[in-house]
């Protein structure tokens, strides 16, 4: 597609419910980034794809959290047994990869916990 | 990790004005952005400018790589530039390949 898109735009979900998030990357973009934005607050890095590597996990908060990418196509973040601290606006952003490349962002979900 | 700092924190402006955005960072670095987070949540690509100078309209934006900062610079701003200015790095020396973002400079233009 013409750009990174993410759905739901909006998912509402009570709490102890897992959610699934996805993410289209931009056609050709071989590395794809996932980012936490709560109210008011920067971007948190959760996790990052590069191609066939393995990923760099190192962000994502606890063991509830997990990230699937098959190859260099869609993307999706799920979380287990949601808390109300999960509620944020859920960023995805995909690359040309390799370091060094202009990242570009989706519109991003946001997740209510209630 | 690598640190991003940016300055100031909040900024209002009058319509018309100019104004210098700052960012630091802690290390060298491959990739450096520059983002405006709209008031409905999209994040806008601005500038990729690991190093050196680039202008796209009212808008220009200096890397001193060696210097560790870079500076955004908005010019005859107008109430449409209102939102979040982000700053975001690669950290060259971190073995990934992660963008650690600046708290951002919150822009308010008023007429």
């Amino acid at each position: 597609g013409a750009g990174v898109s993410q759905s739901p735009s909006n998912k509402v979900t009570e709490k102890g419910k897992d959610v699934e998030l996805r993410c289209d990357p931009i056609s050709g973009h071989t590395a794809l980034y996932w980012y936490r934005q709560r109210l008011g607050q920067g971007l948190e890095f959760l996790i990052y794809f590069q191609g066939n590597s393995a990923p760099d996990k190192s962000g994502l908060p606890s063991d509830r959290f997990s990230a699937e990418r098959t190859g260099e196509s869609v993307s999706t973040l799920t979380i287990q047994r949601t808390q109300q601290e999960d509620s944020a606006v859920y960023l995805c952003a995909s690359s040309l990869g390799g370091g060094a490349a202009e990242a570009f962002f989706g519109q991003g979900t946001r997740l209510t916990v209630v | 990790g690598i640190q991003v700092e940016q300055s100031p924190p909040d900024l209002i402006l009058q319509e018309g004005a100019n104004s210098t955005l700052r960012c630091n960072f802690s290390d060298s670095v491959n990739n450096l952005q520059w983002f405006h987070q709209n008031p409905w949540g999209q994040l806008i690509n601005l500038f990729y400018i690991p190093s050196g100078t680039k202008q796209n309209g009212r808008l220009s934006a200096t890397t001193v790589a060696t210097e560790r900062y870079s500076l955004l610079y908005i010019s005859s701003s107008q109430t449409t530039d209102s939102g979040v200015y982000f700053c975001a790095v690669e950290d060259s020396g971190a073995g990934s390949y992660q963008l650690t973002f600046g708290k951002g400079t919150k822009l308010s233009v008023i007429p």
